[in-house]
C-alpha cells in the first residue's frame, strides 16, 4: 500500500524559492501525484498533479523521477502568503481512495 | 462557478441533537465526498458519492448518515454524536475519475 512521507514543517524567506520533498516508494502504476494547499480553517486547495518528469503551472512546479518514488513540490519567489499547510497525495484508486501525507506547514518570513 | 458551498461554517451540538451538514456544487462534478479533519491531521475520507450512489463508506459509525438527493448536492445528516467526533467535516467534488478533488471551505463542528 502506498504511503507518502513528508516533512513536518519547513521556514524560509520572502522571494527565495522553496522545495519541498516527498517520498511515495510503493506509488503504484496507475496514481497521480498531487499537492494541495491549506489555510487555517479552510479546505485544501489544489496546486498541482503530476504523473510523471515536469510539471508547470502558474503558481508552482511539480518534479517527479523516473522511478516515481520521490516527488518535489517547488514555489517559486514565495511570499507571506504562501504560509499554509502542503500536502502530497498519491492515487486516487479504483475506490477513489487517496492517501495524503502527513503534511508539511511551511512558514514564509519576512 | 468552481465553488463548493457547505453550510453552516460553524455547529454546536449536543449529543442528543439531530443536525445536518449542506453542500452543492455546480461544476457538473458526479462524484461528491465528504471528509473528516482533525486538528493538525490530514483529511480522512468518510462517504463517496459517485453519480448519485454511495460507493465509498469508510466504516464510519452509523451516526453519520450521508445523502445525496441530486447531483449537485450532498447532506450529512448528525445524530446522537459523540464529543470526540468534533472535527472540521469537509466536503468536495471531482470529475467522475477523482483525481482533482475541489474543497469547500468546511464545517466546524463542536460535539457537547
Amino acid at each position: 500500500l502506498a504511503k507518502t512521507t513528508q516533512p513536518i514543517s519547513m521556514d524560509s524567506y520572502e522571494g527565495q524559492e522553496v522545495n519541498i520533498t516527498c517520498s511515495h516508494n510503493n506509488i503504484a502504476t496507475n496514481d497521480y501525484i498531487t499537492w494541495y494547499q491549506q489555510f487555517p480553517s479552510q479546505g485544501p486547495r489544489f496546486i498541482i498533479q503530476g504523473y510523471k518528469t515536469k510539471v508547470t503551472n502558474e503558481v508552482a512546479s511539480l518534479f517527479i523521477p523516473a522511478d516515481r518514488k520521490s516527488s518535489t513540490l517547488s514555489l517559486p519567489r514565495v511570499s507571506l502568503s504562501d504560509t499554509a499547510v502542503y500536502y502530497c497525495l498519491v492515487g486516487p484508486d479504483s475506490n477513489y481512495q487517496l492517501i495524503w501525507g502527513a503534511g508539511t506547514k511551511l512558514i514564509i518570513k519576512p | 462557478d468552481t465553488e463548493v458551498t457547505q453550510t453552516p461554517k460553524h455547529l454546536v451540538m449536543g449529543m442528543t441533537n439531530k443536525k445536518s451538514l449542506k453542500c452543492e456544487q455546480h461544476m457538473g462534478h458526479r462524484a461528491m465526498y465528504w471528509y473528516k479533519q482533525k486538528a493538525k491531521k490530514p483529511p480522512e475520507l468518510m462517504f463517496v458519492y459517485s453519480y448519485e450512489k454511495l460507493s465509498i463508506n469508510e466504516s464510519v459509525p452509523s451516526r453519520f448518515s450521508p445523502e445525496c438527493p441530486n447531483s449537485s448536492l450532498l447532506n450529512l445528516h448528525l445524530h446522537a454524536l459523540q464529543p470526540e467526533d468534533s472535527a472540521l467535516y469537509l466536503c468536495a467534488s471531482s470529475q467522475a475519475g477523482g483525481e482533482k478533488l475541489f474543497f469547500g471551505s468546511g464545517t466546524q463542528l463542536s460535539v457537547l
